[in-house]
């Protein structure tokens, strides 16, 4: 199986700053990630897929970029929406592993 | 527009087994694979496995090999996860998702409690 590490696991932010998680796989998985958000009590929303390819509706302020094991999320301007949990999923083979989540918490 | 709605929370005892219904609406059934995703509380997403359901063909990861059933009625566009021998372990909220991970039902909750 394929491991999806996720970093950092947690982290502390202010609205307007620039967030990034970083997810490395453990095998080349060349543009197969996908990046959701999830918020308490809810479902996953995907917010990127194919590593850098944007889902309709999701702001702009949510950019994806990488291949092969290496593989960044980024949030240009925090918002206070924008607190949550995130994951990356592989899938480039299955098992379809996800990373085991970065929390966003408001410093 | 797309929905997936599922069945309401269950509760069972150890060994027993649950079985989650996925309704899809709003697109063609048969178009896009059914993905089954869990988490426990304050935990991560474990992806379980998927189906086709215009072949009915599946894949499970191997931890749930042998225990995990996933299966489609098409003429009601309703995916099937049937989860056996269940153990407290297993207490989790349960999703299906399309293919893709765009549409996502609203979750299971499984409680396997003696």
């Amino acid at each position: 199986d394929i491991q999806m590490t996720q970093s950092p696991s947690s982290v502390s932010a202010s609205v307007g700053d620039r967030v990034t998680i970083t997810c490395r796989a453990s095998q080349g998985i060349s543009s197969w990630l996908a990046w959701y958000q999830q918020k308490p009590g809810k479902a996953p929303k995907l917010l990127i897929y194919a590593a850098s390819s944007l889902q309709s509706g999701v702001p702009s302020r949510f950019s994806g970029s990488g291949s092969g094991t290496d593989f960044t999320l980024t949030i240009s301007s925090l918002q206070p929406e924008d607190f949550a949990t995130y994951y990356c999923q592989q899938a480039n083979s299955f098992p379809h592993t996800f990373g085991q989540g970065t929390k966003v918490e408001i410093k | 527009q797309v929905q997936l709605v599922q069945s309401g929370a269950e509760v069972k005892k150890p060994g027993a087994s649950v079985k989650v219904s996925c309704k899809a609406s709003g697109y063609t059934f048969t178009s896009y694979d059914i993905n089954w995703v869990r988490q426990a509380t304050g935990q991560g997403l474990e992806w379980m496995g998927w189906m086709n359901p215009n072949s009915g063909n599946t894949g499970y990861a191997q931890k749930f090999q042998g225990r995990v059933t996933m299966t489609r009625n098409t003429s009601i566009s309703t995916a099937y996860m049937e989860l056996s021998s269940l153990r407290s372990e297993d207490t989790a909220v349960y999703y299906c998702a399309s293919s893709g991970g765009v549409h996502w039902g609203q979750g299971t909750l499984v409680t396997v409690s003696s």
